[in-house]
């Protein structure tokens, strides 16, 4: 079975710090791992994946995200957080020989502190 | 390209109607998505198209939900008859089919709120 935890509803951060969003997974195989973000009134927008290669995957508007396969994990990170980027996080999960389908975490809203 | 398009974009109908929420994926874009969003069950995935055909129906919560693919560029979410607990966010996305085994991105339209009195 594949799941994704993402054990944090509510993050809170100061404007100019380094966030991090967490996410830990489970699949029986490789895992394909997304970050989607979700503004007010919108659809969920694509921030990077990781398919294979290099652990440290970087993606849209500075963020970055770091493949840990031993912990299972895939943390959404961002060196300095700006006000704009208060928003729901969604982390995802595809397991390679799997169906073509995601399977997405609980989310984890965001709020960057001025 | 406009990306994929929803409508209606907000929906407001009584128990017991019908109501038929639209889907245009991205043009090449050969699986479609329907999606539903709420605070208490967050994001769940109701159906999956592949070349217009449904591949997973296991997440329709019942037989009052139904969803079409006639062709490539347009897919229907149906609810007959709606009631209250249906009220949601739904979204439809759309993707391209792996290649070599490489997972292809979601994206995601912009939803249809659905409030059901």
């Amino acid at each position: 079975a594949q799941s994704v935890a993402q054990p944090e509803d509510q993050v809170n951060v100061a404007e100019g710090n380094p966030l991090t969003v967490k996410c830990t997974y489970s699949v029986s195989g490789n895992p394909y791992l997304f970050w989607y973000v979700q503004y007010p009134n919108r659809g969920l927008q694509f921030l990077l994946k990781y398919i294979t290669g290099d652990n440290l995957v970087k993606g849209s508007y500075g963020f970055e995200a770091e493949f840990n396969k031993s912990q299972t994990s895939f943390h959404l990170k961002k060196p300095s957080a700006l006000v704009s980027d208060s928003a729901l996080y969604f982390c995802a999960v595809r397991d390679f020989g799997g169906a073509n389908n995601l399977f997405f975490g609980t989310g984890t809203r965001l709020t960057v502190i001025p | 390209d406009a990306g994929v398009i929803q409508s209606p974009r907000h929906e407001v109908t009584e128990m017991g109607q019908e109501v038929t929420l639209r889907c245009k994926p991205i043009s090449g874009h050969d699986y479609l998505f329907w999606y539903r969003q709420t605070m208490m069950r967050g994001l769940e995935l109701l159906i999956y198209f592949n070349n217009n055909v449904p591949i997973d129906d296991s997440g329709m919560p019942e037989d009052r939900f139904s969803a079409k693919m006639p062709n490539a560029s347009f897919s229907t979410l149906k609810i007959q008859p709606s009631e209250p607990r249906d009220s949601a966010v739904y979204f439809c996305a759309s993707s391209i089919s792996p290649l070599a085994g490489v997972s292809n991105e979601q994206f995601f339209g912009p939803g249809t709120r659905l409030t059901v009195l």
